[in-house]
């Protein structure tokens, strides 16, 4: 499995754009990186999923470069609730493959 | 929205009792899996289920534990004999939508639920 590295923490402020980055370099042709979110006390929350290039949803984007040795978590214009933690996941995509929780980024939103 | 539903939330126990700890999935969902986290460390893979059997597990999950789905809607982790170090948060997961027709989709995304805290005396 894919190891990854990410910052332990980061702080921010209310209504900037916090980027996360997550290194992958032995990442497999078949695995695909995944982002979870989870708050305290709560079970990780799904954010999005890419292979490569980049991929947008209604809540962040996934920055893959080509070689997809890293990956950037792109979180615009954050609030107060979005301090949380966050996991980057590489694996394969095949469902009931397990996905291995690094140490995480814990994100701090300032007001 | 559908979600993953964890009982109990918490639950207290002496070391060396049985637990039970219970989810239900995702109705429509194919594949469930169990992860715990220890307070203040990273959530671990303890064991994916599809089609009524382990598909996979870590090296967490020993003997000590087990997991059935007694009927078509329950997820249970069993933890026999529970030892101190067993004290975590346990998260139910469920994933893989069975489409009509019976295709799958598979989108990735694991849909986790609440957890069950389980604290061993």
């Amino acid at each position: 499995l894919a190891k990854t590295t990410q910052p332990i923490s980061m702080d921010s402020y209310e209504g900037q754009e916090v980027n996360i980055t997550c290194s992958h370099n032995n990442i497999a042709t078949n695995d695909y990186i995944t982002w979870y979110q989870q708050f305290p006390s709560q079970g990780p929350r799904f954010i999005i999923q890419g292979y490569k290039t980049k991929v947008t949803n209604e809540v962040a984007s996934l920055f893959i470069p080509a070689d997809r040795k890293s990956s950037t978590l792109s979180l615009p214009r954050v609030s107060l609730s979005d301090t949380a933690v966050y996991y980057c996941l590489v694996g394969a995509g095949a469902a009931g493959n397990k996905l291995t929780f690094g140490g995480g980024t814990r994100v701090l939103v300032k007001p | 929205e559908p979600e993953v539903t964890q009982t109990p939330s918490h639950q207290v126990t002496q070391m060396g009792q049985e637990v039970i700890l219970r989810c239900v999935p995702i109705s429509n969902h194919l594949y469930f899996y169990w992860y715990r986290q220890i307070l203040g460390q990273k959530v671990e893979f303890l064991v994916s289920f599809y089609n009524n059997e382990i598909s996979e597990k870590s090296e967490i999950f020993d003997d000590q534990f087990s997991v059935e789905r007694p009927d078509g809607s329950n997820f249970t982790l069993k933890i026999r004999s529970t030892k101190l170090e067993d004290s975590a948060m346990y998260f139910c997961a469920s994933s893989v939508n069975l489409a009509s027709g019976g295709s799958t989709v598979n989108t990735g995304e694991l849909f986790f639920g609440e957890g069950s805290r389980l604290t061993v005396l």
